[in-house]
């Protein structure tokens, strides 16, 4: 079946520069595209978002983009902070309104 | 806000033994889901529901259940507990509005099987 799936599982990266999550997708129906954050304990947080017909999205210190040609998301972090550390996934909606699905994560850890 | 409710927090089992995990939300929500996650395997799809009285499927349903009697409450039951379904579960509601891609997760219940 269709899956979403990511290049590396863990990140390493120094405080303050900028951090790339990367993350592959395989089923083109699919309409958004959302990651998620997880920090050690806690359920997932969202992060942001992007519909299937955007190219990009900002939003604070993130930036999202979507390449449909090769089936690629990425977030983009910038400035990272100690605070960034966490599992992050990528996950895309489908069948309508009612199914995510999650790739398995990728571990940043953000080095002080 | 108290947003998603789970309870409880961690929970032993003993193999054959039923239980159910609670799940409310306080945000009028109408999609509600069941996680199950993994270690290496991400969070998957146990059961969802579309408003009350309705559910469905998700990808990984064997040996559970769930029914949505009202908006804020999603209980997922555990018919006989089996060691394959030590996990961390997730419960999750999110709006119309937001096209279910912002999704609102509970603190999670750690379940192990003996």
């Amino acid at each position: 079946g269709e899956s979403v799936g990511l290049h590396l599982p863990t990140l390493s990266v120094q405080e303050g520069d900028n951090s790339i999550i990367n993350c592959a997708y395989s089923n083109s129906a699919s309409d958004y595209f959302i990651w998620y954050k997880q920090e050690s304990g806690k359920g997932p947080q969202f992060i942001i978002d992007i519909r299937s017909n955007m190219d990009k999205r900002q939003g604070q210190r993130v930036t999202v983009l979507l390449n449909k040609t090769v089936k690629h998301l990425s977030l983009q972090i910038a400035a990272t902070q100690p605070g960034d550390s966490a599992v992050y996934f990528c996950a895309e909606k489908t069948g309508g309104n009612e199914k995510l699905t999650f790739g398995t994560g990728t571990r940043l850890t953000i080095i002080p | 806000n108290a947003g998603v409710t789970q309870t409880p927090k961690f929970q032993v089992l003993k193999t054959g033994q039923s239980m159910t995990l609670q799940c409310a939300q306080d945000m009028n929500h109408e999609y509600m889901s069941w996680y199950r996650q993994d270690p290496g395997m991400g969070l998957r799809l146990i059961h969802y529901s579309v408003g009350a009285g309705i559910t469905d499927q998700g990808e990984v349903p064997n040996g559970y259940n769930v029914s949505r009697s009202t908006t804020e409450d999603f209980p997922l039951r555990l018919l006989s507990a089996a060691p394959s379904q030590t996990s961390v579960y997730f419960c999750a509601s999110s709006s119309w509005e937001r096209m279910n891609t912002e999704a609102f997760f509970g603190q999670g219940t750690r379940l192990t099987v003996v």
